[in-house]
C-alpha cells in the first residue's frame, strides 16, 4: 500500500524565515515518483517539483529546496526567506510508476506574516 | 498553451440530485484524472481516464461515476448526492509521453450539497 504522511497539519512563520515542511511516504514499489504541490487560496493546485526514485540528488530552484533521502523515506521542502505569497496549503504526493494512483498528504497549511 | 478548465466553478444541489461536473484538459493532454477535496479529508483519488477509458477507481460509491468524451474532456456524475459530497472537486490532466505522472491542475468545482 501506498502512503503519504505530513505530519505538520499547520505551520506559522515570519516573514524571511526558513521554514521545512515535512514528508515521509510508504511504498513496496522500486520505482515511483514524489511531488509537492502548492494550494493557494484560490484552490488551484500548482506543480512545483518531481523527484523520480532513482534520482537522489537535492534540489534547488531560487528559494525552495527539496531534500530526498530514501533511506529515511522522507521528501522535505524548504523555503528559504519566506515572504508572504508562500502562505499556502503545500501537498506531498506518491505514485508508482505502474500505477497513476496519486496518493496525497494530508497537507500542510503555511502562514507566512509579515 | 490554456491549462485545465473545468466548469462550473460553484454548484449548489440539494440531497437527492444529481450533479454533473465538467473537465476540459490541456491540449494534448490523453489522460484525466479526478480528486474529491472534502474538508478535513484531504484529497482523494476518484477516477482515472485514459483514452476514453476507466483505468483506476479510488474507494468510492458506484454513485460516482463519469466518462470520457472522444475529445479527451471528461465528465463527473454524482448521483443520490449526499451532505458529504460538499468538497472541492479538482480534475487534473497528463500527457502520456510527457514527464512520467506529471499531473496539471485545473481550479476545481466547489460542488455544495445542502
Amino acid at each position: 500500500a501506498q502512503k503519504v504522511t505530513q505530519a505538520q497539519t499547520e505551520i506559522s512563520v515570519v516573514e524571511k524565515e526558513d521554514v521545512t515542511l515535512d514528508c515521509v511516504y510508504e511504498t513496496r514499489d522500486t520505482t515511483y515518483y514524489l511531488f509537492w504541490y502548492k494550494q493557494p487560496p484560490s484552490g488551484e493546485l500548482v506543480f512545483l517539483i518531481r523527484r523520480n526514485s532513482f534520482d537522489e540528488q537535492n534540489e534547488i530552484s531560487g528559494r525552495y529546496s527539496w531534500n530526498f533521502q530514501k533511506s529515511t523515506s522522507s521528501f522535505n521542502f524548504t523555503i528559504t526567506a519566506s515572504q508572504v505569497v508562500d502562505s499556502a496549503v503545500y501537498f506531498c504526493a506518491l505514485t508508482s510508476y505502474n500505477n497513476n494512483d496519486m496518493r496525497f498528504g494530508a497537507g500542510t497549511r503555511l502562514t507566512v506574516k509579515p | 498553451e490554456a491549462g485545465v478548465t473545468q466548469s462550473p466553478t460553484h454548484l449548489i444541489k440539494t440531497r437527492g440530485q444529481q450533479a454533473t461536473l465538467r473537465c476540459s484538459p490541456i491540449s494534448g493532454h490523453t489522460s484525466v484524472y479526478w480528486y474529491q477535496q472534502a474538508l478535513g479529508l484531504g484529497l482523494q483519488f476518484l477516477l482515472w481516464y485514459d483514452e476514453g477509458e476507466e483505468r483506476n477507481r479510488g474507494n468510492f460509491p458506484p454513485r460516482f461515476s463519469g466518462r470520457q468524451f472522444p475529445n479527451y474532456s471528461s465528465e463527473l456524475n454524482v448521483n443520490a448526492l449526499e451532505l458529504e459530497d460538499s468538497a472541492l472537486y479538482l480534475c487534473a490532466s497528463t500527457h502520456r509521453d510527457s514527464m512520467r505522472n506529471e499531473q496539471f491542475f485545473g481550479p476545481g468545482t466547489r460542488l455544495t450539497v445542502l
